[in-house]
Order: structure tokens, then C-alpha cells, then sequence
């Protein structure tokens, strides 16, 4: 089985600072990972994936995620954020060889103006 | 224009009743996807469709049946609706790896 762990259900920071949400997975064969938004009263929206090759991967608005395997971890940053980043954020695994994705219970961004 | 759409948007029900949730892509996404998100547990994968004809079952698929009559159409059937059914359901359509899905607006339903 693998898990997904985001450990702060609640950031809060200041317009302008810079911001990381951290997510943890366990599971030891193949994965993938990504990162979805979720504003209040919508969907999903896709961020950011990664499969291979560099660690670092850009996503949009300006949000880019960095995956360490020594630390099982995926954590999304941002340098500068926006009252409009407000949202909840949810990191995502695949296994490599199945098409469903397990999701973190969030992290619940708090932009304050 | 949206690409997922659900109908409806919101639903009470009453325990016992069948309730019926739809799903609608334009994508021409093969897979398809129905979650429930609660709040405490994230998003939680109830059934799932590689494509028209097929259904199979995520991780909480007791009490939920699917169907997925077409490429574009994708329904989750409660046939006995419970209270604890009470939750707001996602549906999504995926690419061909699932990683990059495509989320509707949500159903809100409340079963009394």
C-alpha cells in the first residue's frame, strides 16, 4: 500500500512571503506525483506533475514542487504569493502501473493581505 | 467553456431512495473518475472507467454502483441512499496515465 502525508492541515502567511506545503509519500516501487489547487466551492485544479529527470518541476502561477527520493518527499513552493493563492492544496501519488491517483488530505492555504 | 460537467449541482435525499449523479466530459478523456471528499479524509476514489462499457471499483465502492454508457458519460448510482452517503462527490476525467485529471464543480448531496 503506499500513503500520501501532508502534515499542515493550515498554513497562514502574508502577501508576499514565500510559502512551502509539504507532502510525504511512502511506497517503495515507481511513482508519480502532482499537486492540485482546490478553491472554495470548485473542483480540482491540476499544478503540476512529475515523472523523471529534474527534481525541480514548474507548475502554474508561478508554483514549482521539488521531489527528493532520500526524503520520500514532494514539497510545493512558491516565492512570492498572491491573496488569490488562498486555497487548499492536495499532493497526489500514482503507481507506475495503474491510472488512479491517491490524494493527501490537503493543506489549507491562508493568504493574509 | 467547461469541459466536466455534474448534474446536479445539490441533492437531498431521502434514506432508502435511489439518487443518481451525472457526469459529462468533453475531453474524449478515456478515464474517468467519481470521488467523495469529506472533510478530514481528502478525496476518496469510489469507482472508476478506462472507457464505454467499463466499470471498476476504487477504494470505497460498497453502496455505489457506476455506469458509464459512453465515452462522455460517466453516472454514480446510490440504489439504497444512506446518511453517511452524505458528502460532496467529484467527478473527473483523466489521460491516459491519470495524472493530469480534470475535476467538475461538485454535487453536493444530503441524504436525511
Amino acid at each position: 500500500t503506499q500513503t500520501v502525508s501532508q502534515s499542515d492541515a493550515h498554513v497562514t502567511v502574508f502577501e508576499g512571503d514565500s510559502v512551502e506545503l509539504r507532502c510525504n509519500y511512502s511506497y517503495g516501487g515507481s511513482i508519480y506525483l502532482s499537486w492540485y489547487i482546490q478553491h472554495h466551492g470548485h473542483g480540482l485544479q491540476f499544478l503540476l506533475k512529475y515523472y523523471s529527470g529534474n527534481p525541480v518541476v514548474q507548475g502554474v502561477n508561478g508554483f514549482e514542487a521539488e521531489f527528493s527520493k532520500s526524503d520520500s518527499s514532494f514539497h510545493l513552493r512558491k516565492a512570492s504569493v498572491h491573496w488569490s493563492d488562498s486555497a487548499v492544496y492536495f499532493c497526489a501519488v500514482r503507481m507506475s502501473n495503474y491510472n488512479v491517483l491517491y490524494f493527501g488530505s490537503g493543506t489549507k492555504l491562508t493568504v493574509e493581505p | 467553456e467547461a469541459a466536466v460537467t455534474q448534474s446536479p449541482r445539490n441533492k437531498v435525499a431521502v434514506t432508502g431512495g435511489k439518487v443518481t449523479l451525472s457526469c459529462n466530459q468533453t475531453n474524449n478523456h478515456n478515464n474517468m473518475y467519481w470521488y467523495r471528499q469529506d472533510t478530514g479524509h481528502g478525496l476518496r476514489l469510489i469507482h472508476y472507467s478506462y472507457g464505454a462499457g467499463s466499470t471498476e471499483k476504487g477504494d470505497i465502492p460498497d453502496g455505489y454502483k457506476a455506469s458509464r454508457p459512453s465515452q462522455e458519460n460517466f453516472s454514480l448510482i446510490l440504489e439504497l441512499a444512506t446518511p453517511s452517503q452524505t458528502s460532496v462527490y467529484f467527478c473527473a476525467s483523466g489521460d491516459a496515465k491519470g495524472d493530469e485529471q480534470y475535476f467538475g464543480p461538485g454535487t453536493r448531496l444530503t441524504v436525511l
